[in-house]
């Protein structure tokens, strides 16, 4: 059984701080997303990265995908309250026709 | 708004009843994806469809059912249901296939008591 395993699980910071979250499998991927996921809400998708070694940014948003295609992670940049949510990285798997892999998750709360 | 809806919002039944949840997916779309989240599980994909046809299978139980319509809204249906199958039930739908960007509607909370 495919796994993506994301840590931390849980994440108490202050707004302006900086963190990265990891999502780490020993499967490879050909492509990874993330999600955030807010409370009463589906997951909405940030980013999907496909290149091993390929970095996105959005805003203060930095995505990296390992360049073994295995792992990837998501830096945030001076945290913002707004920010707070479920982050979930997803892998499309190589030879799993069309079947999303998603991590365990990893809950953010930024305290103004 | 993603554009997916979902019917119910909210579901609350007792075990060993059935209940059938609506999906209605973004215009366009072709696939419709159902996934479960729970608190100990996380999100867990259920079953696809594209296009009226079942595409991909996930770790649906046999209690479970779902289809698509020739309007391409899909239904998930839960029978004898149990108290861990209280959870949260989202449905997706992208264009084609899984490698698409999947939009997410805003789930049905089945509480079974």
């Amino acid at each position: 059984t495919q796994l993506l395993e994301q840590s931390p699980q849980f994440l108490s910071i202050q707004e302006g701080e900086n963190l990265t979250v990891y999502c780490n499998s020993s499967s490879v991927f050909s492509s990874l997303q993330w999600y955030r996921q807010e409370p009463g809400e589906g997951p909405v998708l940030l980013v999907t990265v496909v290149t091993g070694g390929e970095v996105k940014k959005l805003k203060r948003l930095t995505f990296q995908f390992g360049d073994a295609r295995k792992d990837s992670s998501l830096h945030i940049t001076a945290a913002q309250p707004g920010d707070t949510g479920l982050y979930l990285c997803a892998g499309d798997s190589i030879g799993m026709a069309d079947k999303l892999i998603f991590g365990t998750g990893t809950r953010l709360q930024v305290f103004p | 708004d993603s554009g997916v809806t979902q019917t119910p919002k909210h579901l609350i039944t007792a075990t060993g009843q059935r209940v059938t949840l609506r999906c209605s997916p973004r215009s366009g779309d072709l696939s419709v994806y159902w996934y479960q989240q729970s608190l100990d599980q996380g999100l867990q994909f259920l079953i696809q469809y594209y296009n009226g046809e079942e595409r991909a299978k996930g770790n649906i139980l046999e209690r479970f059912s779902a289809q698509q319509f020739p309007d391409l809204h899909s239904e998930l249906n839960l029978s004898s249901l149990e108290l861990g199958d209280s959870a949260l039930y989202f449905c997706a739908s992208s264009v084609d296939g899984s490698r698409d960007t999947q939009y997410f509607g805003p789930g049905t909370r089945l509480t079974v008591l």
